[in-house]
This record gives structure tokens, C-alpha cells and sequence, in this order.
């Protein structure tokens, strides 16, 4: 079976501050990670993925297989970054296209 | 105007009777998903679907049931075994393969009344 806990439901820091996001995981195979963001009255859409390591948006995640954790960091948070963001698991093997989403954090920056 | 594409946008069913959710998407995607919104229990899985004529359930697919006899629809029938069917549904799509990002409609609300 797979996995994904978001430990916090509510995140709230003022504008420029950082931030961290927090994912673990539970999965016995190699894992596709994935955050996804919803902003208000958006559809979900995807901010990035493990495999491609890149910044966007001033986010990054890097996955620690040994903590099985993916969390989700920004240097210095904007107004623009409130939303509801949500950590994705992609299985491999028999279940490669099961999608499993934690429960979410909604992230509250105040200016 | 590629995409994908959830009706209606609100639907009201009254207690006992079955409702089908509809989920079309033009992207030539393979695989489909079909997920259940609740305030704070984020998204659950209900069915997905990786290829034509073949679907698999998912976390929560008592009282559910899907079809995917074409490869742009996969409808998700809401049947009256479910017990608590009134929430947010969203369906969603993907290139088959690793690391792709799945697109999601915009939305179904369903209210029981």
C-alpha cells in the first residue's frame, strides 16, 4: 500500500519569511513524487516533481529516501503563495498509475 | 480548446437514487482518475483507469462504480449503496508513463438532498 501524510493542515508565516511544507511518505518500491497546488477557485495543477529538481515558483523539494520525506521549501514566502498545496505519490510496478495525494496544507502568508 | 472537462458543475440527487458524473478529456490521455474532496481528508481515490476497458479501484470505491469504454470518457455513476455521497468530485488525466503530471477538470458538486 501506499502512502502520503502531510502533518499539518494550517500553515501560516508572514511575507518573506521561509517556509517548509512537510510530506512523508510510505511506499516499498521507487516513488514518483509530486506537489500539486490549488489556488482559490483554481483547479489543482502541478508545481513540480522530484525528478526534474528544478525551481519553480521558488519552490524546491528534494526526496530523502533514507527519512522518505519530500518536503517543500521556499526561501522567502510571497502573498501570492497562499494555497492549498497538496503532496502526490506516483507507485511503480502493478500500481504504476495509482496517484495517492496526502490530506494537504493550506498555506496562509501574511503580508 | 484541449483539456478536461467535468458535468455538470453542480448536480442535486435525491436520497436512493444512482447519478452519473460525467469526465471527458481531448488530451489523448491513457490513463484517467476519478478522486473524492472532503474538507480536511484532501483527495481519495476512488477508481483510475490506465487503459481502455480496464479500471482498477481505488482507497474508497464502495458505492461507486466507473465504465471506460473510450479512451477520452470515463464517468464515474454515484449509486445509492454510497452513504455519504455528498462531496466534491474531481477527475483527472495523464500521459501514460513515469513522472507525468496529471490534469485535472474543474470539478463536480454533488449534493444529496
Amino acid at each position: 500500500a501506499q502512502r502520503v501524510t502531510q502533518p499539518e493542515k494550517l500553515l501560516s508565516v508572514f511575507k518573506g519569511a521561509p517556509v517548509e511544507l512537510k510530506c512523508n511518505y510510505s511506499y516499498s518500491g521507487s516513488p514518483e513524487l509530486f506537489w500539486y497546488v490549488q489556488y482559490s477557485r483554481q483547479r489543482l495543477q502541478l508545481l513540480l516533481r522530484h525528478i526534474s529538481r528544478e525551481s519553480i515558483k521558488g519552490f524546491t523539494a528534494d526526496l530523502n529516501k533514507g527519512e522518505t520525506s519530500f518536503h517543500l521549501k521556499k526561501p522567502f514566502a510571497q502573498e501570492e503563495d497562499s494555497a492549498m498545496y497538496y503532496c502526490a505519490l506516483k507507485g511503480s510496478g502493478a500500481g504504476s498509475y495509482q496517484l495517492t495525494f496526502g490530506k494537504g496544507t493550506k498555506l496562509s502568508v501574511i503580508p | 480548446d484541449g483539456g478536461i472537462t467535468q458535468s455538470p458543475k453542480y448536480l442535486f440527487r435525491k436520497e436512493g437514487q444512482n447519478v452519473t458524473l460525467s469526465c471527458e478529456q481531448n488530451l489523448n490521455h491513457d490513463a484517467m482518475y476519478w478522486y473524492r474532496q472532503d474538507p480536511g481528508q484532501g483527495l481519495r481515490l476512488i477508481y483510475y483507469s490506465q487503459i481502455v476497458n480496464d479500471f482498477q479501484k481505488g482507497d474508497i470505491a464502495e458505492g461507486y462504480s466507473v465504465s471506460r469504454e473510450k479512451k477520452e470518457s470515463f464517468p464515474l455513476t454515484v449509486t445509492s449503496a454510497q452513504k455519504n455521497p455528498t462531496a466534491f468530485y474531481l477527475c483527472a488525466s495523464s500521459i501514460s508513463g513515469t513522472y507525468t503530471e496529471a490534469f485535472f477538470g474543474q470539478g463536480t458538486r454533488l449534493t444529496v438532498v
